[in-house]
């Protein structure tokens, strides 16, 4: 069964620090790993990588993905309390299905 | 606006009753996708419809969920005889013809009484 495992499950920290959150996955046809951001909304996409060792960045967030060991990391520097948020890793299948991990609550105390 | 759009935001139906969900997607997106969201749980992936076709409903239950994507229109995911347990946040989303990148809307939700 395919399968995204997201850890840690929730995060605090203070503003200012940097966090780092993993994504593993099992999964069959492999095509892509996506990173969201979800609020108290919808999520709202961040980043897609589909090639192993190539950081993508946006801001202070920056994303790499390891395909040999089957895992992703998504690193936050310098938190700010608008970064609190549920992070949610996704895997893209073939015929563009994806299937997502539980989340990682991440909370920024000021 | 050109984002994803769900209607109703919030819909509280009694046990027995029908829910409609109304998705229309990104203006250019051919493709959606619904999925259902619990508390502190994750999205999980119900259906992805084409125009007029169902691409993939392996997440879906096998009764009383339906989902529709008609010709003209927006995408429907309809729920019959509604139980408690039918009580989440329901997401669509949409992609391009070829695209990964899925954006999704406001979410319904759902609530049974």
């Amino acid at each position: 069964e395919d399968k995204v495992v997201q850890s840690p499950l929730s995060l605090v920290v203070h503003e200012g620090d940097t966090v780092t959150l993993n994504c593993s996955y099992e999964v069959t046809n492999f095509r892509s790993l996506l990173w969201y951001k979800q609020e108290k909304k919808a999520p709202t996409f961040l980043f897609m990588l589909t090639s192993s060792g190539i950081e993508k960045k946006s801001g202070r967030l920056s994303s790499i993905l390891d395909k040999k060991e089957l895992f992703s990391i998504l690193n936050i520097t310098a938190t700010q309390t608008g970064d609190s948020a549920v992070y949610l890793c996704a895997v893209g299948l073939h015929a563009d299905k994806i299937i997502f991990g539980k989340g990682t609550r991440l909370h920024i105390l000021p | 606006n050109a984002g994803v759009m769900q209607n109703p935001r919030h819909l509280v139906r009694r046990r027995g009753q029908e829910a409609r969900l109304r998705c229309s997607p990104m203006k250019g997106h051919s493709h959606v996708y619904w999925y259902r969201q619990l508390p502190e749980e994750g999205l999980k992936f119900m259906v992805y419809l084409q125009k007029e076709n169902i691409i993939d409903e392996s997440g879906m239950p096998k009764e009383r969920f339906s989902a529709e994507f008609p010709k003209e229109g927006p995408s429907i995911l309809r729920i019959q005889q509604v139980v408690r347990g039918d009580s989440a946040a329901y997401f669509c989303a949409s992609s391009a013809k070829g695209a990964y990148e899925q954006y999704f809307g406001p979410g319904t939700r759902l609530t049974v009484t």
